[in-house]
């Protein structure tokens, strides 16, 4: 059983540039959600995908967008980035079965340095 | 809005011994689940374990228990028998019954000593 990859590792960007951080969910899964981990603080969830579409958001603004793929893969785009957006970015893919929840399995993160 | 508070920041505990970790959480919701997961500095977030609100029973997985106490809205983790490789990085998270997005508390960073 594959478990949850992300790229890149560690990814260092411009104020303003845009950035797209992947995520192959793991196999089985049909789900993925996003976090933005700051240092020393907990992962604050920014959105999930399910289906193809964004499933629910945190409160994130739009430049924050997703996209998921047929095969469960998911994308995350930040445009115009700001300092703040420095932060280790987490996906967790899960499988989806209806009623209930489901648990969360986690990437090992990508590193986002803004400068 | 559901929170999670983790009221220490850091916890030291000597091999071989049980260390409590503390959770407490606020929601109106009645039906929910709650969770551990650790943080290795390696920063891969692994799943501890899972309570479900409905079940009195607390949840077990080898060496770590939890002791859940709905009405007092606490879940606290214990690590029976700690070794060096549970030194990490511990969250307490939180998801209501019919959501999709976990809460997290600010986490509790645990050095297990030789």
């Amino acid at each position: 059983e594959t478990g949850v990859t992300q790229s890149p590792t560690h990814l260092i960007k411009t104020r303003g540039q845009q950035v797209t951080l992947r995520c192959s969910s793991q196999s089985g899964h049909n789900t993925v959600s996003w976090y933005q981990q700051a240092l020393g603080q907990g992962p604050q969830f920014i959105f999930q995908y399910y289906r193809e579409e964004e499933n629910g958001r945190g409160n994130f603004p739009p430049r924050f967008s997703g996209l998921q793929f047929p095969n469960y893969s998911s994308e995350l785009n930040v445009n115009a980035l700001e300092l703040d957006d420095s932060a280790l970015y987490l996906c967790a893919s899960s499988f989806r079965r209806g009623a209930g929840i489901d648990t969360q399995y986690f990437g090992p993160g990508t590193r986002l340095t803004v400068l | 809005a559901q929170t999670v508070t983790q009221s220490q920041p850091e916890m030291s505990v000597q091999e071989a011994e049980t260390v409590t970790l503390s959770c407490t959480y606020d929601t109106s919701e009645n039906n929910y689940y709650l969770f551990w997961y650790k943080q290795p500095p390696s920063r891969q977030m692994i799943l501890v374990i899972r309570q479900e609100a409905y079940k009195q029973q607390n949840a077990t997985e080898n060496r770590f228990s939890v002791n859940f106490q709905k009405a007092a809205k606490s879940f606290s983790l214990k690590i029976s028998d700690s070794q060096l490789g549970d030194t990490a990085m511990y969250f307490c998270a939180f998801m209501i019954n019919s959501g999709y997005a976990l809460n997290f508390g600010k986490g509790t960073s645990l050095l297990v000593t030789p």
